[in-house]
């Protein structure tokens, strides 16, 4: 069965610096997606970035990036410029596939990494 | 921009007592989702459902059942609360290659 592990509970960063939030999966499969969540306080979940198994590429979204290692099974997340904005709840997932369709799925989350920003 | 509600932000009953978690989504999608959210655990899904009348049950389905009689509606039962069922439950849908869309969650508390 796929697992997602994030190690740190906890995180924090002065504003406007670089932060990396770690995120590693086990599976046995060779083409899944990948996704990073953030969940503000009292707010909803929002997907902030995803990335396909088979693009060697990794996804970036303005000032999100993410550090996506195959063959380790690792993929994490950096935010530079870090604003008080996000300062959240980030949630690793993994994709895990239910019959086929694109839509069809079921995700497999990990534990969470809570974001604290200092001014 | 898709929208997806839940009937409440926070609710509290008593242990024994029937809850109802509403859901709804404006899109017309076709998959929507239960999570159970608590501390250290992340996201548990409880069920989720991939068309009218169908459901299928997630990783931690006992002590709760579904109902999806309306494609924009996906409804969360408890049949008889227990204390252990206090948590953050969060209600999602999914549009095709673009991940899941969630609503503000409700805060459930059993006493």
């Amino acid at each position: 069965a796929q697992t997602v592990t994030q190690s740190q509970p906890e995180m924090s960063v002065q504003e406007a610096e670089t932060v990396t939030l770690s995120c590693t999966y086990d599976t046995s499969e060779s083409d899944y997606y990948l996704f990073w969540y953030k969940q503000p306080p009292s707010r909803q979940m929002i997907l902030v970035i995803r990335q396909e198994a088979y693009k060697q590429q990794n996804a970036t979204e303005n000032r999100f990036s993410v550090n996506f290692q195959k063959a380790a099974k690792s993929f994490s997340l950096k935010i530079s410029d870090s604003q008080l904005g996000d300062a959240a709840m980030y949630f690793c997932a993994y994709r895990s596939p239910l019959g086929g369709s694109d839509s069809n799925y079921q995700l497999i989350w990990g534990a969470g990494t809570k974001l604290i920003i200092k001014p | 921009d898709v929208k997806v509600t839940q009937s409440s932000r926070y609710l509290v009953k008593r242990t024994g007592e029937k809850v109802f978690l509403e859901c709804v989504q404006d899109m017309d999608h076709e998959n929507m989702f239960w999570y159970r959210q608590d501390p250290g655990l992340g996201l548990r899904l409880i069920y989720f459902s991939y068309d009218v009348k169908m459901k299928e049950k997630g990783d931690i389905p006992e002590g709760y059942s579904v109902s999806r009689e309306k494609k924009e509606r996906f409804s969360l039962i408890l049949e008889s609360a227990s204390t252990n069922q206090t948590s953050m439950y969060l209600c999602a849908s999914t549009i095709t290659g673009r991940g899941q869309f969630f609503g503000p969650g409700t805060r459930l508390t059993v006493l």
